[in-house]
């Protein structure tokens, strides 16, 4: 069984200044960690994710996420917010490839930018 | 990437009377699609798995006689609300998986579809 936790319903920043996503999650196997972000009534759309391999990963938009398993962590960082980073984000666990694994959502983050 | 859409993205319906959700691969073929639901403010709770020529399984609690899924080709799986209800109002949203390309896992997610039940 897999779940995922986003500590933090709602975070707001200064544009410019860092972003800081929380995510930690619980995997009986290896997890494939996603990190999704969502503009108001539309889809979900990748920022990044990690499968295997290096455990710092880059996404779109400058944002960058690092896999810690001791930690049990994904957290979601950006150097410097922008007023269009703005959104819903939302992260991911998946028990590993195949065409029909479950992916389960955390309960997702709001991010505010101050001007 | 893989383009995933739904239609239609915004419905507004009766009560009683029953809502149809299409959700298409575009550029590939999906022997898998997932429906989700979510609430405002909320996250996404897995409906159910949908299976080209089988039928669905259903997470629990999710009434498999009120939300009907049917995956009949690789490209198009449908979800319909039957009877609906003002508590079935939501945003749904279909995924899918591109499995013939390099993709480690990815979920392609459709639009969304919101639906209001008057």
């Amino acid at each position: 069984a897999q779940s995922v936790t986003q500590l933090g319903s709602h975070v707001s920043v200064s544009e410019g200044a860092l972003v800081l996503l929380r995510c930690n999650y619980s995997s009986s196997v290896p997890p494939y960690l996603f990190w999704y972000v969502q503009y108001p009534n539309q889809g979900l759309q990748l920022l990044l994710k990690y499968t295997t391999g290096a455990t710092l990963v880059k996404g779109i938009n400058g944002f960058e996420a690092e896999f810690k398993k001791s930690e049990t962590s994904f957290h979601l960082t950006k150097p410097s917010a922008h007023m269009s980073d703005a959104a819903e984000y939302f992260c991911a666990c998946g028990p590993g490839y195949s065409s029909a694994s479950k992916i389960i959502f955390g309960s997702g983050t709001r991010l505010s930018i101050r001007p | 990437g893989a383009v995933v859409s739904q239609h239609p993205s915004w419905v507004i319906c009766k009560s009683g009377t029953s809502v149809k959700i299409e959700c298409r691969s575009l550029d590939f073929q999906a022997t898998t699609m997932f429906w989700y639901r979510q609430f405002p403010k909320q996250s996404l709770m897995l409906m159910a798995t949908s299976n080209e020529g089988s039928k669905a399984t259903y997470e629990q609690g999710v009434e498999k006689d009120k939300f009907l899924i049917n995956h009949a080709s690789l490209t198009l799986s449908t979800l319909t609300v039957t009877s609906a209800h003002p508590e079935d109002s939501s945003f749904y949203i279909c995924s899918a998986r591109d499995p013939a390309g390099a993709d480690t896992g990815e979920l392609f997610f459709g639009e969304g579809s919101r639906l209001t039940v008057l």
